[in-house]
């Protein structure tokens, strides 16, 4: 089956420091990754679809310079939270898709869960 | 406009009770796929069910039932026979093709409680 490994699976950080997470598929190439956001009772937000060898592409209200993704290989993807604050303590999840897989082949990972003092 | 509406936001019931969880969507594609997760406490989403635009037969998987209607744009959930190991998160998404090609949506979830 689809593997997603998310590490760290938890992260506590003082604010003014970055954070890595990163998003790795453990049996298969991922062309594309997703990165999810989620507030505590909160539904799954979109924040931005990250393609290999390529710029990510952002939602609507989502700081690029904030959020900083990068997918270098078909297996990675990392998210870099930048000079992090406390209102970006949050459940990020990030999800991806097979290559070649169906539109909608999705695996999502364990989530990492990122607390900013 | 929200494209996904759970409309029940917390719901309780007694072990081996049945629940219905709600699935409301929209969207002017013709093809579309909606999906359930379960979301444990762990924080984990445990894929549960796909289901296209083109399928509306219903399907059941052990305690587990779906029922689709496009007529009314939803997709119910139904577990039968409550157990406590139920009791979690779920989350109905929207898949649609097109410009929004792999994007999901998520509707605000529905969090369910079964007690002993």
């Amino acid at each position: 089956g689809a593997v997603v490994s998310q590490h760290p699976s938890w992260v506590i950080c003082k604010s003014g420091t970055s954070v890595k997470i990163e998003c790795r598929s453990l049996d298969f190439q991922a062309t594309t990754m997703f990165w999810y956001r989620q507030f505590p009772k909160q539904s799954l937000m979109l924040m931005a679809t990250s393609n290999e060898g390529s710029k990510a592409t952002y939602e609507q209200g989502v700081e690029k310079d904030k959020f900083l993704i990068n997918h270098a290989s078909l297996t990675l993807s990392t998210l870099t939270v930048t000079s992090a604050h406390p209102e970006d303590s949050s459940f990020y999840i990030c999800s991806a898709r097979k290559q070649g897989a169906g539109a909608n082949v999705l695996t999502f990972g364990a989530g990492s869960r990122l607390t900013v003092l | 406009a929200q494209k996904v509406t759970q409309a029940q936001t917390e719901i309780s019931v007694v072990e081996k009770e049945d629940v219905t969880l709600d699935c409301v969507y929209e969207t002017r594609d013709t093809t579309y796929y909606l999906f359930w997760y379960k979301q444990p406490p762990s924080g984990e989403l445990v894929f549960l069910i796909r289901r296209n635009s083109f399928d509306e037969q219903n399907e059941i998987s052990g305690r587990y039932s779906w029922n689709f209607q496009k007529s009314t744009s939803s997709f119910n959930f139904t577990i039968t026979a409550s157990q406590v190991v139920d009791s979690a998160v779920y989350f109905c998404a929207l898949s649609e093709v097109g410009d929004n090609f792999n994007k999901f949506y998520f509707g605000s979830g529905t969090k369910l409680n079964v007690k002993p």
